[in-house]
Parts: structure tokens; C-alpha cells; sequence
């Protein structure tokens, strides 16, 4: 079973607040992803780090930003929340080979 | 451009019969494909994987089989159960999953009873 968690799992904000989605894996895995996805949608790569101190742009543009300080934790963080952001955001961690493990996700809903 | 595809949307299959799911895939460089299924509100739960040295692999009720000439791979599950019933994701990676997973846009399956 996956050791990989966010929170929340729901939240729901107005328009122009600044958020921060919490992921955190206990696997000690190197590598971190968050996917977005819209309902019906494929999952869109919007950033990922191979490992501290270093994160990467995804395939899908994104005004979200992240930051890799620890192994375990990957926060992603919204400055200034707008509809268009209204989501489900997936965090997922893998080893250097292999498959990858995703946490429960948040459905972020903006108002 | 769409480097993984799944063209159903979605697949209705009746309970005990055998679920096929198909995925095409452009990218030269993808070694390593992956089978995830999700259910709505959850994050995808990884099923199975193949690497481009094998043409199939299975695991119980779960069998992926890679065609690389044709850039196609395909998920059987037989028997089917109700319990199947989700959205199945394919995904491709590079360097034997080295490099971030690609996902197609999903297929919805329903298993009738």
C-alpha cells in the first residue's frame, strides 16, 4: 500500500485567496508529481522534482508554483485562487524506476 | 500532441465477460507502459505494468499485452467483475520509467450484472 498523502481532500475558496495543497510520502522516494485533471480528462503534468531543491515545469501550463525543501514533502501552492483553477489535483511520488503512486487528490472548487 | 491515446471514452462489458482496453502510443522512446484505474474522488491505483522487452505480462485477473510494431497495448481483465467498474488509465514513460509518466485520456468501464 502507498504511503502517500494530501490534504485536503476537499476545499472549497473564494476568488483571489492564496492556497496551499499538502502532499507528503513516507517511501523516500526521490521523485514527485502533481497531475491535474478535469472530469472525463486526462491527467495533465503541471510540475515535478526529481529530488530536493529541484522542480520542474509539466507539459501543462500552470499558475501554481511548488517547492521541494524535504524528500517527503511537496506543497503546491495557488497565490491568488480564481475559478478557472476549480480542479481535482493529484500528487504522485515514484523511485527512479518504476511505477508511480499517487495520493488520494484534492477537488478543489473556487468560487 | 498526444503522446498516449485511448480512443473509447468508455466500454460496458457484461459481468464475467473478459474487458478488453486498448491504448496507442506515438513516442519511439516510451520503454515502460502502466496500467492505473481510478475511481472518482480517488487517486489512480497503479494495476500493472509491462517493459518493452516483454509482450505480455499478467497478474491474476489482469494481462497487458504490447504490440511495439504497431505502438499498441491492450488490458485484458477476465472474468470481469462489478468491482471493475472505474476509469482505467494508460501511461507510458521513457528510460524504464526513468522519465515522467505520460497518461492517455482514460476509458470508462461499466461491468453489468
Amino acid at each position: 500500500e502507498a504511503d502517500i498523502y494530501q490534504t485536503p481532500r476537499y476545499l472549497v475558496i473564494g476568488t483571489g485567496k492564496k492556497i496551499t495543497l499538502e502532499c507528503s510520502q513516507t517511501m523516500g522516494h526521490d521523485k514527485m508529481y502533481w497531475y491535474q485533471q478535469d472530469p472525463g480528462m486526462e491527467l495533465h503534468l503541471i510540475h515535478y522534482s526529481y529530488g530536493v531543491n529541484s522542480t520542474e515545469k509539466g507539459d501543462l501550463s500552470s499558475e501554481s508554483t511548488v517547492s521541494r525543501i524535504r524528500t517527503e514533502h511537496f506543497p503546491l501552492t495557488l497565490e491568488s485562487a480564481r475559478p478557472s483553477h476549480t480542479s481535482q489535483y493529484l500528487c504522485a511520488s515514484s523511485a527512479s524506476v518504476g511505477e508511480a503512486f499517487f495520493g488520494q487528490g484534492t477537488r478543489l472548487t473556487v468560487v | 500532441d498526444q503522446q498516449v491515446k485511448q480512443n473509447s471514452p468508455s466500454l460496458s462489458v457484461q459481468e464475467g465477460r473478459i474487458s478488453i482496453l486498448n491504448c496507442d502510443y506515438t513516442n519511439s522512446m516510451f520503454d515502460y507502459f502502466l496500467w492505473y484505474k481510478k475511481y472518482p474522488a480517488e487517486g489512480p491505483t497503479f494495476l500493472i505494468s509491462i517493459s518493452s522487452i516483454k509482450d505480455k505480462n499478467e497478474d491474476g485477473r489482469f494481462t497487458v499485452f504490447l504490440n511495439k510494431s504497431a505502438k499498441h497495448l491492450s488490458l485484458h481483465i477476465v472474468p470481469s467483475q462489478p468491482g471493475d467498474s472505474a476509469v482505467y488509465f494508460c501511461a507510458a514513460s521513457a528510460y524504464r520509467g526513468a522519465q515522467k509518466l505520460v497518461f492517455g485520456q482514460g476509458t470508462r468501464l461499466t461491468i453489468n450484472p
